[in-house]
Formats: C-alpha cells, sequence, structure tokens
C-alpha cells in the first residue's frame, strides 16, 4: 500500500525559504502526478502545484512566481520550495496523488500533512 | 477567499440525509465534469469520496453520492452515520492547468 509521507521544519523566517519533502513508500513513484495542497489555520485547501515523475511541472498562477516543485526518483520523493514566504504562507501543507492512468485532477492518495509556521 | 463556494456548516440526525453544495462559476464547476470531493478528519490523511463529478472510488460507501446541474456540485450522505462528521470538500478543474477548491463543509451529526 502506498503511503506519503511529508517533512520539513516547522518554523521557518519571513523572506526566507520553505522547503518540504514527500517520500512516497510502498509502491513506484512512477505511477501517479505529485500535488502539493495547503490548509492555512481556519481556511479552506489551495491547490500549490503538480508534478509528473519525468518532472513536468504546472504550477497554481498566483504562487508561481515563488514556486520549485522538484522529484527525486531514486529516492521515491517530491520536494517543494516556497520563496519569500509570508505569515499568509503559515499552513498545513499536503502531499496528494492522481493515478497516471487516470485524469490528473482528483488525488487518491494523501499524506496526512506537515505544518509548516512562517514567524520571525 | 475560495474559488467554489461551499456552506460553513450542514447537519442531520443519525439515518438521515443530508446534502451539501459547491458553487462555482462557468468556467470550472459548469465547465468540466472534474468535480471532486474530499473527507477530511482532523489529524488523518484526506480521502477522496467522489471523483468526476459522480463516481466513486473502491472502498467509499454507496451512502455517498453526488451530481451537478450547471454551475453547482452537490454531495449526499444518506444514512448518516457518526463516522461522517468531518469536514469535506469540492474541487474542481478551471481550465489552463489549474484546480480550484471550496472553502469546506463541517458536517456535523446530532
Amino acid at each position: 500500500q502506498v503511503q506519503l509521507q511529508e517533512s520539513g521544519p516547522g518554523l521557518v523566517r519571513p523572506a526566507e525559504t520553505l522547503s518540504l519533502t514527500c517520500t512516497v513508500s510502498g509502491g513506484s513513484i512512477n505511477s501517479h502526478f505529485w500535488n502539493w495542497i495547503r490548509q492555512p489555520p481556519g481556511k479552506g485547501l489551495e491547490w500549490i502545484g503538480q508534478i509528473s515523475y519525468t518532472g513536468t511541472t504546472i504550477y497554481n498562477p498566483s504562487l508561481q512566481s515563488r514556486l520549485t516543485i522538484s522529484v527525486d526518483t531514486s529516492k521515491n520523493q517530491v520536494s517543494l520550495k516556497l520563496y519569500s514566504v509570508a505569515a499568509a504562507d503559515t499552513a498545513v501543507y499536503f502531499c496528494a496523488g492522481a493515478r497516471v492512468v487516470a485524469t490528473p485532477w482528483h488525488f487518491d492518495l494523501w499524506g496526512r500533512g506537515t505544518l509548516a509556521t512562517v514567524s520571525s | 477567499q475560495s474559488a467554489l463556494t461551499q456552506p460553513p456548516s450542514a447537519s442531520g440526525s443519525p439515518g438521515q440525509s443530508v446534502t451539501v453544495s459547491c458553487t462555482g462559476t462557468s468556467s470550472d464547476v459548469g465547465a468540466y465534469n472534474y468535480v471532486s470531493w474530499y473527507q477530511l478528519h482532523p489529524g488523518k490523511a484526506p480521502k477522496l469520496m467522489i471523483y468526476e463529478v459522480s463516481k466513486r472510488p473502491s472502498g467509499v460507501p454507496d451512502r455517498f453520492s453526488a451530481s451537478k446541474s450547471g454551475n453547482t456540485a452537490s454531495l449526499t450522505v444518506s444514512g448518516l452515520q457518526a463516522e461522517d462528521e468531518a469536514d469535506y470538500y469540492c474541487s474542481s478543474y478551471a481550465g489552463s492547468n489549474n484546480l480550484v477548491f471550496g472553502g469546506g463543509t463541517k458536517l456535523t451529526v446530532l
């Protein structure tokens, strides 16, 4: 059974870079498109972006200028880097997967999320 | 402010049915049959309940059903059970390789 585990520093300083990793275990990273989704405290979900195992990316237009998503197939990991963070970037960040054999817009695999707080 | 509009809360007694709406526009919900619904329990991984408007993944009880009319999608939970109490979020493809979510609905089983 494929499992996803998000990890990263819980605290990031304003204007610095938030770096998160999603480790895929129990299956092939080639089976899904990998997404990052976030949920600010008390607010709804926001789709951040998506990457294929070949490295093709698509990003939320509102975050595109500050965002890099990458994949390391040798480590079965997907990474997110969000630059120049501010308090509004404080959120639980989820990793989620959409099957390659289906449309890439519904996510059948999710991690439990990791809280990233932006604060000085 | 979320792109899709959901009621903040909904409730029903055990055994009853409850419907949660998700209103978008002609550029997202109304344009594509890529509406999904997710169940979120605190501290747990979110779960896909419905995809492509009305399809249920394997393992999701048939008490969960969904539909779409125009720019509004709906999720219905029939025969409410205590374990259905959770937050529910809709999402829709919005064109140009973009996905939008609703603000979420907290479903309470009375």
